[in-house]
């Protein structure tokens, strides 16, 4: 039981660069969810998913997109990197609304 | 809209001393309530919630919070630290979404 994972771990681009980070998780969970963490804003809410097939926009859905065409999977897409788009990503998902969230471990991107 | 906010963005404590973060959150019904600890280059653990009930909520690692209506306020509390309790600590409401609307976390140093 892996819980959440995230691929890949670190990655740096440059800008206009595009890329997709990957979310796992092995918990038959129903939501899903994308947060940047930025130092000294906490987490905010990028995207979400409620089930296989949906998705719904966050507080800074802006240059990311997302899809959920798997229940296990979640994946988050950045189709013309921009610095601002520097960040730590994190995934989590839960069983249902409140309930407790589980976070993957993390992945680094750095935009040049 | 529901915020938090924890007025505290850094606090030392001498190993072995109580603990006491700080918590406010903005919410026009019954808020429902967490505390996450976040151990560096790591994700994001649950430490506890509140929904409703007693106000006076127990966790892991012998952390606990109470939620105060009358101050808006869900502190979290500590009777002993221990050195492997330096993190940062997010407090978080639930949001309209089902996400999570997260303060901007309080690192904790503790003394030897």
């Amino acid at each position: 039981n892996a819980g959440v994972t995230q691929t890949p771990k670190f990655r740096v681009l440059k800008t206009g660069q595009s890329m997709t980070l990957l979310c796992a998780q092995d918990m038959n969970h129903e939501y899903m969810y994308w947060y940047r963490q930025d130092p000294g804003m906490g987490l905010r809410l990028i995207h979400y998913s409620v089930g296989e097939g949906t998705t719904a926009k966050g507080e800074v859905p802006d240059g990311y997109n997302v899809s959920r065409l798997k229940k296990q999977n979640f994946l988050l897409g950045l189709e013309s990197a921009a610095p601002s788009q520097t960040s730590v990503y994190f995934c989590a998902s839960s069983s249902g609304y409140y309930n407790e969230q589980f976070f993957g471990p993390g992945t680094r991107l750095t935009v040049l | 809209a529901q915020s938090v906010t924890q007025p505290d963005i850094h606090i030392t404590v001498s190993e072995g001393a109580s603990l006491e973060l700080r918590c406010n959150y903005s919410y026009g019904a019954t808020p429902y309530l967490f505390w996450y600890v976040q151990s560096p280059g790591q994700g994001l653990q649950l430490l506890l919630k509140y929904f409703s009930g007693d106000t006076l909520v127990q966790g892991i690692k012998g952390f606990e919070a109470e939620f105060k209506r009358s101050q808006s306020s869900f502190n979290l509390r500590k009777p002993s630290v221990h050195w492997s309790d330096a993190a940062e600590y997010f407090c978080a409401v639930g949001g309209s979404q089902g996400n999570l609307i997260f303060g901007k976390g309080t690192k904790l140093s503790v003394k030897p």
